[in-house]
């Protein structure tokens, strides 16, 4: 099945301080989500980017369909950012597989 | 509204025990998911309901018995599990399978003793 690696596995982040995290997948997909996992286990939507570029905010997202990787921005972090980041990805409909994610700490 | 509702929010039960974990969606999405997320581990997908026909399985212990009674409801039944089975369960939806933003619940802790 689709493999998907995500980089770096901990960040660890001043107030006010810029990140870029990377979702690595193995095959061509038609879903590709990035959520936000706060500490009582909620996963919020943040995009779904299957390709193109998109921006909300703060955050913004690019996936490159073609070289098999997204990224996700965060500019001006805030200590309410902190928790895990996931991408997920579907290669037509056989499954929905998450990365290991990312867990952000933001420190005031 | 995006909502995705999951009752209960916390459950602890014996391995003899029968229970039941209660999603809903009024987002008028024909596809229903559940997931498995142990502590410190991404979300695993367990069963993928298409308008109400389950249509992926992912070779899931037959101790977990999905049920989708109508398009906006899918119920998780739980008999004997085991210790092992303790975890986040999540229930999510989207508009069809495959090419679209999934939603999901708060979740069910469920812990097994």
């Amino acid at each position: 099945g689709i493999q998907v690696e995500q980089s770096p596995p901990d960040l660890i982040l001043q107030e006010g301080a810029n990140s870029t995290l990377r979702c690595n997948f193995s095959d061509s997909v038609n879903n590709l989500q990035w959520f936000h996992q706060n500490p009582w286990g909620q996963l919020i939507n943040l995009f779904y980017i299957p390709s193109g570029t998109k921006q909300n905010g703060r955050l913004s997202a690019t996936t490159v369909a073609t070289e098999r990787y997204s990224l996700l921005y965060i500019s001006s972090s805030q200590t309410t950012d902190s928790g895990v980041y996931f991408c997920a990805v579907d290669n037509y409909g056989q499954n929905f597989v998450f990365g290991p994610g990312t867990r952000l700490s933001v420190l005031p | 509204d995006t909502e995705v509702t999951q009752t209960p929010k916390h459950l602890v039960m014996g391995m003899t025990n029968k229970k039941s974990l209660k999603c809903e969606q009024h987002m008028g999405h024909r596809a229903m998911y559940w997931y498995k997320q142990k502590a410190k581990k991404p979300p695993e997908l367990m069963f993928v309901y298409s308008y109400e026909k389950l249509s992926i399985n992912e070779s899931v212990p037959s101790r977990f018995s999905p049920e989708c009674p109508n398009s906006s409801l899918l119920n998780l039944h739980l008999h004997a599990l085991q210790p092992e089975d303790s975890a986040l369960y999540l229930c999510a939806s989207s508009q069809e399978r495959g090419r679209q933003t999934q939603y999901f619940g708060p979740g069910t802790r469920l812990l097994v003793l």
